[in-house]
């Protein structure tokens, strides 16, 4: 079975500073991993995956995660938070053994302060 | 441009009545799933369908029922619909189970 945690219901950081969302999951096999955001009223919208390869993988705004096999963990990342990044952000993954979907975590709400 | 439309975006109804949201997508993709977005739990998966005549339960499937007659559309029905269904409701497609999903903009349904 896949699941995913993001232990954190919400994450306050000023402007400027450096952002982390955290991810945890767990498969039996390999893990394919994506992060996806959330504007109110809104779907889902991708922001970046890892499927093999780097360990840091860059997406869309300036996010990049960090994939640690051995901490089970794809943290989201940002060096510099604009307010314009407040949002919801959603961890998800699926296992590489084929017909499966994505499993998502229960969402992590970033607030960026001015 | 592709896109994945949802239709209504709200639908208020009463217990008991059977529902039915519908879900369009323009990308040609093969992969098609049903979410439900509540407070707490994050995106649940409902049901999936991986090409056309093929559907998959998913975590949450009891109660839902989908069906694919084509690539383009994936209905979703209520069959009798209960107050544990109220939830915003998203369609997605992919091309491959490792690609991104691309969501429509949700359907909010109230069973009253």
């Amino acid at each position: 079975a896949q699941s995913v945690a993001q232990p954190e219901d919400q994450v306050n950081v000023a402007e400027g500073n450096p952002l982390t969302v955290k991810c945890t999951y767990s498969v039996s096999g390999n893990p394919y991993l994506f992060w996806y955001v959330q504007y109110p009223n809104r779907g889902l919208q991708f922001l970046l995956k890892y499927i093999t390869g780097d360990n840091l993988v860059k997406g869309s705004y300036g996010f990049e995660a960090e994939f640690n096999k051995s901490q089970t963990s794809f943290h989201l990342k940002k060096p510099s938070a604009l307010v314009s990044d407040s949002a919801l952000y959603f961890c998800a993954v699926v296992e590489d053994t084929g017909r499966r979907a994505l499993t998502f975590g229960s969402g992590t709400r970033l607030q960026v302060q001015p | 441009d592709a896109e994945i439309t949802q239709s209504p975006r709200h639908k208020i109804t009463e217990t008991g009545r059977q529902v039915t949201l519908a879900c369009h997508q323009t990308w040609n993709h093969n992969n098609m799933f049903w979410y439900r977005q509540d407070l707490g739990h994050g995106l649940r998966l409902i049901h999936y369908s991986y090409g056309v005549q093929d559907t998959n339960k998913g975590e949450v499937s009891d109660g839902y029922s989908v069906s694919r007659s084509n690539t383009e559309d994936l209905p979703l029905t209520l069959e009798s619909a209960a107050s544990s269904q109220t939830s915003v409701y998203f369609c997605a497609s992919s091309r491959g189970y490792n690609s991104p999903l691309h969501f429509g903009n949700g359907t909010r349904l109230t069973v009253t």
